[in-house]
């Protein structure tokens, strides 16, 4: 079956580094993807995997082992404007490019 | 910077009523998709579309729902009898191929109560 599960909450300090981890079950994947969802908004793109290894992208990095089913979302410098929900997703093989979410990660940067 | 605009941000109806959600992709995009996320949950696929056809639905996706790309620049949603569990915010998304520029946007999402 599928299944993606990711931490619901975190906590972490302004100017700090935290990492978001997730792992999923697919028998068809086909790419890891990340979001970040403020409250009522809609989910913006923030990183993209598809093989193993680190992607960087400025203060934000997402890794994926695929042998592993694992991702993780680092942050760094953490900025109070990142408090948010951190949603991870994979991509199913087939047609039609469907996402699977997780449940998302709410994450509280404080002073 | 283009983006992904639905309309009505927010959308109040009576049970039974129908309803239809309207979504204008990026400009370039050739594959569109609807999602839902009922209050406090995941966002929940529903269709995706390309070429004037489903490419894929899920259970969520019965006969009471229907997409349409009515001219060149619309996507819409139909639900033709809306249940009191259809309330949840309805996303629009769209990705300009299905490989490894596959990207998808969301747009800002419709508000849907039903009554």
């Amino acid at each position: 079956g599928q299944n993606i599960d990711q931490p619901t909450e975190m906590t972490a300090t302004e100017g700090a580094i935290v990492q978001i981890n997730c792992t999923y079950q697919t028998s068809g994947f086909n790419g890891l993807f990340w979001y970040q969802q403020h409250a009522g908004e809609a989910p913006t793109f923030l990183s993209y995997n598809v093989l193993d290894g680190l992607e960087e992208k400025g203060r934000f990095s997402s890794f994926l082992s695929r042998s592993k089913g694992y991702s993780y979302l680092l942050l760094k410098e953490l900025q109070m404007k990142d408090s948010a929900s951190y949603l991870c997703a994979f991509r199913s093989t087939g047609g039609g490019n469907k996402l699977t979410f997780g449940t998302g990660t709410q994450l509280k940067v404080e002073l | 910077e283009p983006e992904v605009t639905q309309t009505p941000s927010h959308q109040v109806t009576q049970m039974g009523q129908e309803v239809i959600l309207r979504c204008v992709p990026i400009s370039n995009h050739l594959y569109f998709y609807w999602y839902r996320q009922i209050l406090g949950q995941k966002v929940e696929f529903l269709v995706s579309f390309y070429n004037n056809e489903i490419s894929e639905k899920s259970e969520i996706f019965d006969d009471q729902f229907s997409v349409e790309r009515p001219d060149g620049s619309n996507f819409t949603l139909k639900i033709r009898s809306t249940k009191l569990e259809d309330s949840a915010m309805y996303f629009c998304a769209s990705s300009a191929s299905a490989g490894s520029q596959g990207t998808q946007y969301f747009g800002p999402g419709t508000r849907l109560l039903v009554l």
